[in-house]
């Protein structure tokens, strides 16, 4: 069955520490893809980034990382020199593709709540 | 380029009431994406419409339901509100396809009473 499990409920670091927030999915799919959303205080989710199944290159944007590795079904996202700016609800998701077609729906884990303190 | 728009952004019922919420995807989107996000329960998917028919629901009763309008559009209704349906209801939209990132609206946060 599909899931996505982001074991860390909440982290809290001081500025300027970099900080990894885990994602590990389950999919019995071939072709799926993976998505980092950020959802501030004022609620709306932000897209950060996409990740497809057959693309295993790291990728980074700035202060921002993503670490994806199919072995182990994890897609891990780095923050460097975190800012206050970062505090927020990241919420790992997987969409799945070839099985049955798509459902549509993106499968999301609970979210991490990270607080960064000045 | 205009995001999704959702409103009302606060609507408060009362238990067995009716809710409409409403939702204007990004330009050029034929898929609209509705989820809850309720306290302790994460984000769950609701309802997927593209080119204005109903593809997927999720694991909610009958009493949410909505449509796709030829604009693709679309509207949430919620009837015979219970107090569990408290939360923050969230629309996406995207292109066709399971590859395609799905960009969400600021909410509604439906309270009952």
């Amino acid at each position: 069955a599909q899931k996505v499990t982001q074991a860390q409920t909440e982290i809290s670091v001081v500025e300027k520490e970099d900080v990894t927030l885990d994602c590990v999915y389950e999919t019995r799919d071939t072709t799926y893809y993976l998505f980092w959303y950020k959802q501030p205080p004022s609620g709306e989710l932000v897209f950060l980034i996409r990740r497809n199944s057959f693309d295993e290159q790291n990728e980074i944007s700035g202060r921002y990382s993503w670490n994806f590795q199919k072995s182990t079904s994890s897609f891990n996202f780095t923050i460097t020199a975190s800012q206050v700016v970062d505090s927020a609800v990241y919420f790992c998701a997987l969409s799945e593709g070839n099985y049955g077609g798509s459902q549509g729906n993106l499968i999301f884990g609970k979210g991490t709540k990270l607080s960064v303190k000045p | 380029e205009a995001g999704v728009t959702q409103s009302p952004t606060h609507l408060i019922k009362t238990r067995g009431q009716q809710a409409t919420l409403r939702c204007s995807p990004i330009s050029g989107h034929t898929s609209v994406y509705w989820y809850q996000q309720a306290l302790g329960l994460g984000l769950q998917f609701l309802l997927w419409y593209d080119e204005g028919e109903e593809r997927n629901r999720g694991n909610f009763p009958p009493r949410f339901s909505g449509r796709q309008f030829p604009n693709y559009s679309s509207e949430l209704n919620v009837n015979a509100l219970e107090l569990e349906d408290s939360a923050l209801y969230l629309c996406a939209s995207s292109f066709r396809g399971s590859n395609q990132p799905q960009h969400f609206g600021d909410g509604t946060r439906l309270s009952i009473l």
